[in-house]
């Protein structure tokens, strides 16, 4: 059964610093994996998808990268924000046939960019 | 603008009462979900359906029943079996595996 783990938990930096985000996975046999973002009582934005073919993606100041033989996935944030402040989680769908991609999630890692 | 609707956004349920969480989408996409969250906890998979009519079982399904009748609505009931339903749901919609999933805003479920 797959496994996600993200490290830290919650992370709090000052306003204009680099930052990178972890996401661990257990089963390495994964079509893509997800970033999302969460604000407190909302829903989850997507950020970036990447797939399995893939070694980076890259989005304004998001870059997310794969690693798939070690079961790593990590979100670099380039120049924090005050308004990055969030909980970041990391998904994959399982090995699934049929058309549906059922996710597994990490417990997310609750960021803090302070002024 | 394309998106996923879910409503209410707070919902009360009295003691064995069933209520119902509406989920729209106008994506055109195949495949629906709910997931549950919980604090401290990942999100867990409910339900999901991949086609019209028809849906299958997540890892937490026990007190809880869906429909899809349309493409663009998957319904979720929290029935009076469901013992814990405090919680905050999440509706998503993707097409074809390995493609990106997108949420709506979420309804939170709570028992007075």
């Amino acid at each position: 059964k797959q496994e996600v783990t993200q490290i830290p938990a919650a992370l709090s930096v000052p306003e204009g610093e680099n930052l990178v985000l972890n996401c661990s996975f257990t089963d390495s046999a994964i079509y893509n994996l997800q970033w999302f973002r969460q604000d407190p009582g909302k829903g989850l934005t997507s950020l970036l998808l990447i797939q399995s073919s893939q070694r980076e993606q890259t989005s304004g100041r998001l870059n997310a990268s794969l690693d798939k033989s070690s079961g790593r996935s990590t979100l670099y944030i380039a120049a924090s924000q005050p308004g990055d402040s969030a909980t970041y989680l990391c998904a994959v769908p399982s090995f699934n046939t049929g058309t549906a991609s059922k996710l597994t999630f990490g417990t997310g890692t609750r960021l803090q960019v302070t002024l | 603008d394309g998106g996923i609707t879910q409503s209410p956004k707070y919902l009360f349920r009295k003691e064995g009462q069933n209520v119902t969480l509406s989920c729209e989408q106008n994506l055109n996409h195949d495949a629906m979900y709910w997931y549950r969250q919980d604090p401290g906890q990942g999100l867990r998979l409910i339900y999901y359906s991949q086609i019209v009519n028809d849906f299958q079982k997540g890892d937490i399904a026990e007190g809880y029943s869906v429909s899809r009748e349309k493409k663009e609505s998957f319904p979720l009931t929290v029935t009076s079996a469901q013992k814990n339903p405090t919680a905050f749901y999440l509706c998503a919609s993707s097409m074809p595996e390995n493609t990106e999933a997108f949420f709506g805003q979420g309804t939170r479920l709570t028992v007075v």
